[in-house]
Order: structure tokens, then sequence, then C-alpha cells
């Protein structure tokens, strides 16, 4: 089992939607959150940041953490052809100085 | 700031074959790191350095992999004898950690992909 489960996807979905990106993990010793979208041939650019538990909101974007049960969401709100990308959910423990990653999820926001 | 630079961005080579990847990053950054990551996965860590030294490398790292950051500054990664399972792209990461430690904001840079035939 990996650490870090995320469903792969594609997720196809309107212009304007409210898209919901999940991701699972193993390890309870996980304490950043991160998430990141990387578009085709790119490099991977973070999005948004948690620490521990909780609810952060940037613009559209919404992180929310459930430790409890070790599940992580991002939501977009007001979807834009723009957001097409892939989505990765990455995870970090404390004094471990490295990132852990999911598969990512591809989404595809059509006009 | 011109952000994270990777070169070359493509290479593609004969089995057996050794490569060279080189990074600059960031400026100021104390903190690079290397991932690979191969078609519809995410990243996995290789390695990383704080400044000159390298701190951790894993188990993904065989002997054929090397990588070195002289004087703290642009980082190469070299694979000797490549074989086809090498076929990657490569993503150099830099961030700027203090005394607390964690990885920092980590800014990628747009990958080196390599090809083995």
């Amino acid at each position: 089992q990996k650490e870090v489960e995320q469903d792969p996807g594609p997720l196809s979905v309107p212009e304007g939607a409210i898209v919901s990106l999940n991701c699972t993990y193993s390890n309870s010793a996980f304490q950043y959150f991160m998430w990141y979208r990387q578009y085709s041939r790119k490099g991977p650019e973070l999005l948004m940041y948690t620490y521990s538990s909780g609810n952060k909101e940037d613009g559209r974007f919404t992180a929310q953490v459930d430790k409890s049960s070790k599940y992580i969401s991002l939501f977009i709100r007001d979807s834009q052809p723009s957001d097409s990308a892939t989505y990765l959910c990455a995870m970090e423990a404390e004094n471990t100085d490295k990132l852990i990653f999911g598969t990512g999820t591809r989404l595809q926001v059509f006009p | 700031d011109t952000g994270v630079s990777q070169n070359p961005r493509h290479k593609i080579t004969k089995r057996g074959q050794n490569v060279t990847f080189r990074c600059d990053p960031i400026s100021e950054h104390n903190r690079l790191y290397w991932y690979r990551q191969t078609l519809g996965q995410g990243p996995e860590f290789l390695t990383y350095f704080q400044n000159e030294a390298q701190l951790e490398k894993s188990r993904l790292l065989s002997d054929r992999f090397s990588a070195e950051r002289p004087k703290g500054s642009f980082s190469t990664l070299e694979i000797q004898r490549t074989e086809q399972g090498d076929s990657a792209m490569y993503l150099c990461a830099s961030s700027l950690v203090g005394p607390s430690g964690g990885s920092g904001e980590l800014f990628f840079g747009e990958g080196s992909r390599l090809t083995v035939l």
C-alpha cells in the first residue's frame, strides 16, 4: 500500500463547476499538507500549504485536512478551462525534510 | 529572479551511455532537491542537499546515480550506464529553510526528460 493514495482521474467538468480533489494517507506522522498544480510538460507549482488539521482558503481554492480520517481535500470554485492540469497532493512528516507525493489527478475543465 | 533552471530539457540516449543533468536553483535558496517522475505518477524523492552537503539519498538512487552540489550553488545529477528503466522526468526543486527545518516551499524547475533507447 502506498503512503499517499490519489485517484488519477481524469476528472472532466464543465466551466463554472465546483471541483473536489482528494487524497488519503496512511502515515499518521504527516504534519504538512500541500497541493501542487502541474501543467503538461512543466514542473509542479505550489497552490496550497496547510500545517496539521483545518481549512485554508485562497481565492477560488480551499484546502481541508482531516487528520482523524487521514484525508485531505482541495476544492476549486468556479472552475475555469485554465485550471485544466494535474493536481498533486504532497505530505511531509515532522523532521523528515522530504515530500511524499500522490500520483496526481488529471482535471479537465471544458468551456 | 529567473526561477529554477534545468538543462538539458530533453536527453535521448542509448542504453549503457552516461548522462548528466544540471540544475541551477534560485540563488538565495539553501536547499536543493532531486525528484524523479514517470508517466502517470507523482514525483518520487531521490536526494537533497543543504548547501553543499548531501543529507539524504533514497533507496531508489542506485550506485549508478550520483549527485553533487559543489560550493552549494548549482547541482548535477549523473546517471552511469543508463537503462531503459531510467527513462523519466528528473525534477529539481529548491527552497529556503530556516533552523526549524522542513522542506519549506519547493520551487520546481521544468524538468529534464530522459529517454533511454
